[in-house]
């Protein structure tokens, strides 16, 4: 079974703090890892998104950083507002021809204003 | 542009009956995935489609059925709810530009008790 590992489950972190999300893999067929947030009653919504030739992406705010040796991937929330306050999603995208996403369980933010 | 449409919002439904959770997409998606969520659970793949026509099996896909007749529309149907089905789930459309598979755009999800 194709995993991903998403840590930590729940996270509070001050205004203009750094949120950090960890994501872990297990299978190296994976090739493309987006993030998704999440807010109550709301589908998730594509945040942001790495393939495993870059090392890190920055897209304003919300940073990806990933580690191909080590299989892991993390989401850096620079800044943290209020409104960041979601649920956040790691995934991976499996290449086996059939473009498989295996989702990671969820970390949900809360941010103190 | 709507994107990703699910109907209804919320339902409850007796175990034992059946029903039909609806998705349409106006974004000319070819791909299509029905996804249930549960608490701790995360995103699990319930059934998806590469295409009209072309339909296959995720994680989960025991006491579903799909079809994919047109590219739009991708309906769940439960063919006998059990309370295990109780979660809320989601369709989600995706597109390709060469080999290139983008994210997926998600519906707003329905809400399903099975009492």
């Amino acid at each position: 079974q194709q995993q991903v590992k998403q840590s930590p489950q729940s996270l509070i972190v001050q205004k203009g703090g750094i949120s950090i999300i960890n994501c872990a893999y297990e299978n190296t067929a994976f090739d493309y890892f987006p993030w998704y947030q999440q807010f109550p009653g709301k589908g998730p919504a594509l945040l942001i998104a790495i393939r495993p030739d870059v090392s890190e992406k920055k897209e304003g705010r919300f940073t990806i950083s990933f580690n191909k040796s080590a299989k892991q991937f993390s989401l850096h929330i620079m800044d943290s507002q209020p409104g960041d306050s979601a649920t956040y999603f790691c995934a991976a995208r499996a290449t086996s021809g059939t473009y498989k996403y295996i989702f990671g369980t969820g970390t949900r933010l809360k941010v103190l204003a | 542009n709507a994107g990703v449409t699910q109907t209804p919002k919320f339902q409850v439904l007796k175990t034992g009956q059946s029903m039909t959770l609806q998705c349409a997409q106006d974004m000319n998606h070819e791909y299509m995935s029905w996804y249930r969520q549960d608490p701790g659970m995360g995103l699990r793949l319930i059934h998806y489609s590469v295409g009209a026509g072309i339909t296959d099996q995720g994680e989960v896909p025991n006491g579903y059925n799909v079809s994919r007749s047109t590219t739009e529309d991708f309906p769940l149907r439960l063919l006998s709810a059990a309370p295990s089905q109780t979660s809320v789930y989601f369709c989600a459309s995706s597109y390709w530009i060469g080999t290139h598979n983008y994210g997926y755009t998600f519906g707003s999800g329905t809400r399903l008790t099975v009492v």
